[in-house]
């Protein structure tokens, strides 16, 4: 079964610090690949996705993430956050082959940014 | 344009009470996804219904939990005889198919307790 890892589960950043949360999972096919983002009391939201080509994929925000496969990680980036990137925020694997059924979530960051 | 809608957004429950969640999917799309978030951990998926079919309940509990997803309305998960440890944030997606690189959408959650 696949697993994912995520390995911070609280992080507090000053404001305009630079920002990478990692992500590791198990699965030894293709996948692909999600970081999702949850605001205080709010809706998951879709922040990037990776399916193919470039691993190197631009979020919104101004997140991205890189898809290393070698690593099986999927660390996402910010150069600096804001105190608004305040959230909780997770990342998803999916077998390529699978419908969105088969995602399997990571336990989630909780990024905390001071003003 | 709504996107998913879940209510209701808190529910509290008395143990051994019946707790109803409602989720109805955005427009056009006809897959719902239930999720289970139990504290301090990631999203846990339950099951995955289109219109008036179970495609895959591999994440159900065996015993009080059901869902459905009719023909015409919302999509529901009923949890039966609700016991503390059914305390969660429950997660509803909707996609527009069942395709491998699919994206879902997430409502905003029910919040059940159960005291």
């Amino acid at each position: 079964a696949q697993s994912v890892s995520q390995h911070n589960h609280h992080v507090i950043l000053s404001e305009a610090a630079s920002l990478e949360l990692g992500c590791n999972y198990s699965y030894g096919g293709t996948v692909n690949l999600f970081w999702y983002v949850q605001y205080p009391g709010q809706h998951l939201q879709l922040l990037l996705k990776y399916f193919s080509g470039d691993p190197l994929v631009k979020g919104i925000k101004g997140f991205e993430a890189e898809f290393i496969k070698s690593k099986f990680s999927f660390n996402l980036r910010k150069p600096s956050v804001q105190w608004s990137d305040t959230a909780e925020y997770f990342c998803a694997v999916n077998p390529y082959s699978g419908g969105y059924q088969k995602v399997t979530f990571g336990t989630g960051t909780k990024l905390q940014v001071i003003p | 344009n709504a996107g998913v809608m879940q209510n209701p957004r808190h529910l509290v429950r008395r143990r051994g009470q019946e707790a109803r969640l409602r989720c109805s999917p955005m427009k056009g799309h006809s897959h719902v996804y239930w999720y289970r978030q139990l504290p301090e951990e990631g999203l846990k998926f339950m099951v995955y219904l289109q219109k008036e079919n179970i495609i895959d309940e591999s994440g159900m509990p065996k015993e009080r939990f059901s869902a459905e997803f009719p023909k015409e309305g919302p999509s529901i998960l009923r949890i039966q005889q609700v016991v503390r440890g059914d305390s969660a944030a429950y997660f509803c997606a909707s996609s527009p198919s069942g395709e491998g690189n699919t994206e879902a959408f997430f409502g905003q959650g029910t919040r059940l307790t159960v005291v």
